[in-house]
Order: C-alpha cells, then sequence, then structure tokens
C-alpha cells in the first residue's frame, strides 16, 4: 500500500512566522501535490511537482513556496504566515501521467495561524 | 479549463437504505477521468471509485457505483446499503488536463447516516 506521511496532524503558529508542512511518499511516486481544504470550497490546489527539484504552481500559489530536494519529500513553505492561511492542508501524491491514476493522500495538517 | 459541482452541501440516509450523490462536471479535454472520495471526521481522503470518459460500463466496487451519463456530464456516486460508517465527507474530482496533473475537486457534499 501507498503511504503517504505527512509531518503534523496539528499545527498552532504566530501571525508573521515561516512554517514549514513536510510530507513523505513511499512509493517512488514522480508526481507531489499539496492542496488547501476549506469548508464549501473542496480541495484548491497550491502547488505540484513532477520531478524533483521541479515545481508548478496550482490556483492558489501567493502566500506560499515549495521545495522538492529528493523524491520522497514535498515541503510546503509559508514565508509570512497569515490568518487567512489557517486550514487544512493535504498531501498526495501520484505515479506518471496517465488521467487513470488516483491520487494518494496524507492524513492532513489541520494548521491554525494565530 | 475543468470544474466539477457537487449541489448538495448535506445529505441524509436511513440505515441500510441507497443513496445517491450528484456530480456535474464541465471540461474541453477528450479524455478525462472521473473520482470520488470519502473523507471522515478524522480527515484522510480515501479513494473509493474511477470511471473512465472512455470506459463504456459503469464503474462498481463493492457498495459503491458510479452512474456516469456522458451526454448530460454527470458522475453521480450510489451507495447501496447505507451503513453508519458511511457518514463522511464525499468529494468528486477529475483528471484530464495533460498540463496540471492534479485533481479538480468539487466543494463536497457531507452524509449523515441515521440508524
Amino acid at each position: 500500500d501507498v503511504k503517504v506521511t505527512q509531518s503534523s496532524r496539528y499545527l498552532v503558529k504566530r501571525t508573521g512566522e515561516k512554517v514549514f508542512l513536510e510530507c513523505v511518499q513511499d512509493m517512488d511516486h514522480e508526481n507531489m501535490f499539496w492542496y488547501r481544504q476549506d469548508p464549501g470550497l473542496g480541495l484548491r490546489l497550491i502547488y505540484f511537482s513532477y520531478d524533483v527539484k521541479m515545481k508548478e504552481k496550482g490556483d492558489i500559489p501567493e502566500g506560499y513556496s515549495v521545495s522538492r530536494e529528493k523524491k520522497e519529500r514535498f515541503s510546503l513553505i509559508l514565508e509570512s504566515a497569515s490568518t487567512n492561511q489557517t486550514s487544512m492542508y493535504l498531501c498526495a501524491s501520484t505515479a506518471g501521467t496517465a488521467s487513470n491514476q488516483p491520487q494518494h493522500f496524507g492524513d492532513g495538517t489541520r494548521l491554525s495561524i494565530l | 479549463a475543468q470544474k466539477i459541482t457537487q449541489t448538495q452541501p448535506g445529505m441524509f440516509v436511513q440505515e441500510k437504505e441507497a443513496v445517491t450523490l450528484d456530480c456535474t462536471y464541465d471540461t474541453s479535454d477528450p479524455s478525462y477521468g472521473l473520482f470520488w472520495y470519502k473523507q471522515p471526521s478524522s480527515g484522510e481522503m480515501i479513494f473509493l471509485i474511477y470511471q473512465g470518459s472512455y470506459d463504456q460500463q459503469n464503474a462498481t466496487e463493492g457498495r459503491y457505483s458510479l452512474n456516469f451519463q456522458k451526454a448530460r456530464k454527470s458522475a453521480n456516486l450510489v451507495i447501496s446499503a447505507s451503513q453508519l460508517g458511511d457518514s463522511a465527507m464525499y468529494f468528486c474530482a477529475m483528471s484530464g488536463d495533460p498540463g496540471r496533473r492534479a485533481l479538480t475537486f468539487g466543494s463536497g457534499t457531507r452524509l449523515q447516516v441515521q440508524p
């Protein structure tokens, strides 16, 4: 079974802090994704990566950056956290480019910015 | 651009009854995939079922089936014989945009199964 592990289930940070959310997958997947989930809006794509050191902006990249130095690890960075970034963050991974591949998700990180 | 619409914010169903969760989509991609995910209150996203745009038959996985009507651009999830453990958020999603690789999600439907 594919395992996608997010470093924290719950995280509380202060406005202006630099925040790191870590995600690791164990199936050698090329593609990794960061989504943000808010009530009534579903999941929205922040960034994705299709290879080491490669990244593409998603639908809502403002205020975020990412890092992928190793294939199995994809980090989401909030450069200067703001209260409107309080949300649920979900990491996912998938292999290849075929449109029939389901994405495998981590358990999510509930981030609160005070 | 792709778009997924789930018009039912919340649904109630009695235990052991069947329930249909609605999903409509819009895309200009000729080839695409449709997915349903379940998210219990604990937060993890669980993949349920997949339907490809060229699949002739509706997908089924145990108690889950996908009612795919391509001309109407709908991909409704049918859960038969509902169980209390089916209470969760359900998300419809689609793939297919070759430059994107990510899924496009709907806003979700919260299903509550009543004893």
